[in-house]
């Protein structure tokens, strides 16, 4: 299954420590995105990037959060000093390409964030 | 970010019934829309898209657009049992390819 890859599928943390969660895009996709979703709420956008540059990150929180797509490997999203109200679903997506109409996204299983 | 917006729900319908779910969008200038269905603790999956005013069906899923309203519709015949799930209606912006989404529509359908 050449679907979109996150792990962990849990991952349980203590307040103030880091969270690292993983994506490989669909294969032949180049563009991944981050959404985070909290219980009983929509997904919210994050950041869309393609390799190794940020497209856009406006929906990425000022502090603690960070995100990159190297050339070789996953993408990441990289939340340091994790508080309770991290604690949250996040899903990565991907696309093949950029460009208007047309385009559709394909999410992964997610991550469950829990911050203890 | 742009508003997407939908009923909450829930919204019940008996089995084989038509489902009807109501999205309306506030970016004159996006450009596809979509429809996403989610289970309980399971990621989003992509059912439908429409990208030109009117129609469009599948199977038993037909997604309705009108750009002049800013509405997109889906409605959903001879509903089983298996289609309850939250439905997320999506809308990609005329620039970029960032999906906003609207918070989502809980159907229930009863045996």
């Amino acid at each position: 299954n050449a679907g979109v890859m996150q792990n962990p599928r849990h991952l349980v943390r203590r307040r103030g420590q880091e969270a690292r969660l993983r994506c490989s895009p669909m294969k032949g996709h180049s563009h991944v995105y981050w959404y985070r979703q909290l219980p009983e709420e929509g997904l919210k956008f994050m950041v869309y990037l393609q390799k190794e540059n940020i497209i856009d990150e406006s929906g990425m929180p000022k502090e603690r959060f960070s995100a990159e797509f190297p050339k070789e490997g996953p993408s990441i999203l990289r939340i340091q000093q994790v508080v309770r109200g991290d604690s949250a679903a996040y899903f990565c997506a991907s696309s093949q390409r950029t460009g208007g109409a047309g385009e559709k996204l394909f999410f992964g299983s997610g991550t469950q964030l829990s911050v203890l | 970010q742009k508003e997407v917006e939908q009923n909450s729900g829930p919204l019940s319908v008996p089995e084989g019934a038509i489902a009807s779910l109501n999205c309306t969008y506030s970016d004159r200038g996006s450009q596809s829309f979509f429809w996403y269905r989610q289970y309980s603790g399971k990621s989003p999956e992509l059912i439908m898209f429409i990208y030109s005013n009117g129609d469009k069906e599948d199977g038993r899923f037909t997604a309705q657009l009108n750009k002049a309203s800013q509405y997109v519709s889906l409605l959903i015949r001879d509903s089983q049992p298996s289609d309850s799930a939250t439905y997320l209606c999506a809308v990609m912006q005329n620039a970029g390819n960032m999906l906003t989404f609207g918070g989502g529509t809980r159907l229930m359908v009863k045996p």
